[in-house]
């Protein structure tokens, strides 16, 4: 099946500096790519969907100049947490759309990023 | 908007046994339905998926789900459970009429005891 690299698993980070998570399709092109932050209670809450040369869409209540996103490529999509604050701290996962329309698409996901503030 | 719903936080079951796993939807117009797992240190990996058609979708690892228009529910099932199924087990919802975008449900914990 298609793959979808997720980098990096793991980052501690202090407070008030940026880091950024990469999420790429290693065997596909995707114009489509989403991020999601898990919760300790599972909860999967859908941040922000990100197009491949076009601005990202965030969903209500989340920050888009805390959390930057870039498709800058087919197959690259990148999420930078800037002025990370501990409350900031999560699972943070992407995933990328594959297919031609909505009766072979289907979403391929990254491992996922432990991100810890300190 | 649309939304899923997993009313169960886990699930316990013996091997050998049929195992379900709940979900309920809310959507306008006509639904597209998935069930996704997550196993500990690995990424969501799609089950099966409702679309259109018949309402009993089979899907991977012998797990299928019954879309049940009615009750507004999409269940996840098995017939016989393993050990191996034991993971975090995802419904989720595509929501057409806003950018064909994914919306998950909080997830429920499978645990499978031998």
């Amino acid at each position: 099946g298609a793959v979808v690299s997720q980098h990096p698993s793991r980052v501690i980070c202090k407070s008030g500096t940026s880091v950024k998570i990469e999420c790429r399709s290693l065997d596909f092109q995707a114009t489509t790519m989403f991020w999601y932050r898990q919760f300790p209670k599972q909860s999967l809450m859908l941040m922000a969907t990100s197009n491949e040369g076009s601005k990202a869409t965030y969903e209500q209540g989340v920050e888009k100049d805390k959390f930057l996103i870039n498709h800058a490529s087919l197959t690259l999509s990148t999420l930078t947490v800037t002025s990370a604050h501990p409350e900031d701290s999560s699972f943070y996962i992407c995933s990328a759309l594959l297919g031609q329309d909505v009766t072979n698409e289907k979403l391929f996901f990254g491992s996922g990023t432990q991100l810890s503030v300190l | 908007a649309q939304s899923v719903a997993q009313p169960e936080d886990q699930v316990n079951v013996a091997e050998g046994n049929p195992l379900t796993v709940k979900c309920t939807y809310s959507v306008s117009g006509n639904p597209y339905l998935f069930w996704y797992v997550q196993y500990p240190n690995r990424g969501l990996q799609f089950l099966l998926k409702y679309i259109t058609g018949d309402n009993l979708v089979k899907g991977s690892y012998g797990f299928e789900a019954e879309f049940n228009k009615s009750q507004t529910s999409f269940h996840l099932k098995k017939p016989s459970a393993l050990v191996s199924d034991s993971a975090l087990y995802f419904c989720a919802v595509r929501d057409m009429g806003n950018f064909n975008k994914f919306y998950f449900g909080s997830g429920t914990k499978l645990n499978v005891k031998p």
